[in-house]
């Protein structure tokens, strides 16, 4: 157990509506990651937070968006779902400080998101 | 554009022996380096971080970093049918600036334990 939850576990979803993601970091870790990761992918990195400002983003669209609390819980948002949209969504929690090369991300259990 | 290369398999090991997972990566600023493990319908799980050219042993894994040739290896000594699982390679770089990159992964090895 790395400590750190996410919820939902699974959600399907619409194509043209948004979806609320969430997530519960470790405590203690200032720092939390989004990923994406398609069916038989690797995980991609959609963006990074720390201490509640947004740090580092990867290629997604704006629609893609997210937020940081103090009490170390996360959300993404996606709006305007596509079909594509369908997939595992993880949240890493980190303990050292911004964009540490070396800060070890453990992941949460995922939530699946199906978009029909 | 960074990438991390690896073998998708299946490679399928007899119980036992030694596993050799193995991946390659593009970017030559590339710092740090995760092996997770994955089984089927969960989450990552961290086997083992490496930061420096060589091996680190942590019990029945060894992973081994050549930052010149751009490789980085995972060794799985007395192989068990719990080892069946997707192995994902990942890398993290220092940030230069324009903010965190977050890990880029390998699409993983899938990786079969034969009892």
């Amino acid at each position: 157990e790395t400590g750190v939850t996410q919820s939902p576990t699974h959600l399907i979803k619409t194509r043209g509506q948004q979806v609320t993601l969430r997530c519960s970091s470790q405590s203690g870790h200032n720092t939390v990651s989004w990923y994406q990761q398609a069916l038989g992918q690797g995980p991609q990195f959609i963006f990074q937070y720390y201490r509640e400002e947004e740090n580092g983003r990867g290629n997604f669209p704006p629609r893609f968006s997210g937020l940081q609390f103090p009490n170390y819980s996360s959300e993404l948002n996606v709006n305007a779902l596509e079909l594509d949209d369908s997939a595992l969504y993880l949240c890493a929690s980190s303990l050292g400080g911004s964009s540490s090369p070396r800060d070890t991300q453990y992941f949460g259990p995922g939530t699946r998101l199906t978009v029909l | 554009q960074k990438e991390v290369e690896q073998n998708s398999g299946p490679l399928s090991v007899p119980e036992g022996a030694i596993a050799s997972l193995n991946c390659t990566y593009s970017d030559r600023v590339s710092q740090s380096f995760f092996w997770y493990r994955q089984y089927s319908g969960k989450s990552p799980e961290l086997i083992m971080s490496i930061y420096s050219n060589g091996d680190k042993e942590d019990g029945r894994f060894t992973a081994q970093l050549n930052k010149a040739s751009q490789y980085v290896s995972l060794l799985i000594r007395d192989s068990q049918p719990s080892d069946s699982a997707t192995y994902l390679c990942a890398v993290n770089i220092e940030d230069s600036g324009g903010g965190a990159d977050g890990l880029t992964f390998g699409k993983g090895t899938h990786l079969i334990i034969q009892p």
